[in-house]
């Protein structure tokens, strides 16, 4: 079956520490995003790619990173220069034809 | 960046009730998305629209876009239990960047 991945579902990190959110579509899609919940408030979006070896910061990039080696998987650092990293984290993807499709989320708790 | 302005917040409707929310912003943009969030789930998309005065259909689900371009509404006929969860507007603009409402929660009442 296509869809989207992320992985893990759940994840803890310790204050200081650099984590890997994983992302990964088999649909064939270009274009790929990464966007930040908090309760309460809408997507936010971190960063995304539109095509592979290429990506652009979205509206809140300060203390994340990404890389787009290739085009199944865009995985999103979170760095410790990110202060407030608590969130549900949502990748997306979606070509010229089909709207955005999002996967299940990675919870990232800090503690 | 921009957010789109969605309401109400938060509704919460016996079963069988009708449901109204709408989305707007102070931009255009040629596309309108209607998503759905359960818990802790990713948002699946329940009905796109893709021109001025477009009224589109899914099931019991019925959505709108604005002739100005810069709102949407979405209506839930008879509403089930099953249709509790987070519902969020999105635009799309020319620069095919995408915005998110902020969401609106809807309770169903047995």
């Amino acid at each position: 079956d296509g869809g989207i991945t992320q992985s893990p579902k759940y994840l803890f990190r310790k204050e200081g520490q650099n984590v890997t959110l994983s992302c990964e579509q088999n649909l064939n899609h270009d274009a790929m995003y990464w966007y930040r919940q908090d309760p309460g408030q809408g997507l936010r979006l971190i960063y995304y790619s539109q095509i592979v070896n290429d990506f652009q910061k979205g509206d809140i990039a300060e203390g994340y990173s990404v890389s787009r080696e290739k085009k199944e998987s865009f995985p999103l650092t979170v760095t410790s220069a990110q202060k407030n990293p608590t969130a549900f984290y949502l990748c997306a993807s979606r070509d010229r034809v089909t709207e955005a499709f999002f996967g299940q989320g990675t919870r990232l708790t800090v503690v | 960046g921009q957010q789109l302005n969605q309401s109400p917040q938060s509704m919460f409707i016996q079963e069988g009730e009708d449901v109204s929310m709408n989305c707007t912003s102070s931009s255009i943009f040629n596309t309108w998305l209607w998503y759905k969030q359960d818990p802790g789930e990713g948002p699946v998309l329940l009905i796109a629209l893709y021109k001025a005065g477009e009224l589109t259909s899914n099931g019991r689900l019925t959505a709108q876009f604005g002739i100005t371009r810069k709102d949407s509404f979405l209506n839930i006929s008879a509403s089930i239990p099953s249709d509790v969860g987070i519902y969020f507007c999105a635009g799309r603009n020319t620069g095919n960047q995408f915005y998110f409402g902020t969401g609106t929660s809807l309770t169903v009442i047995p």
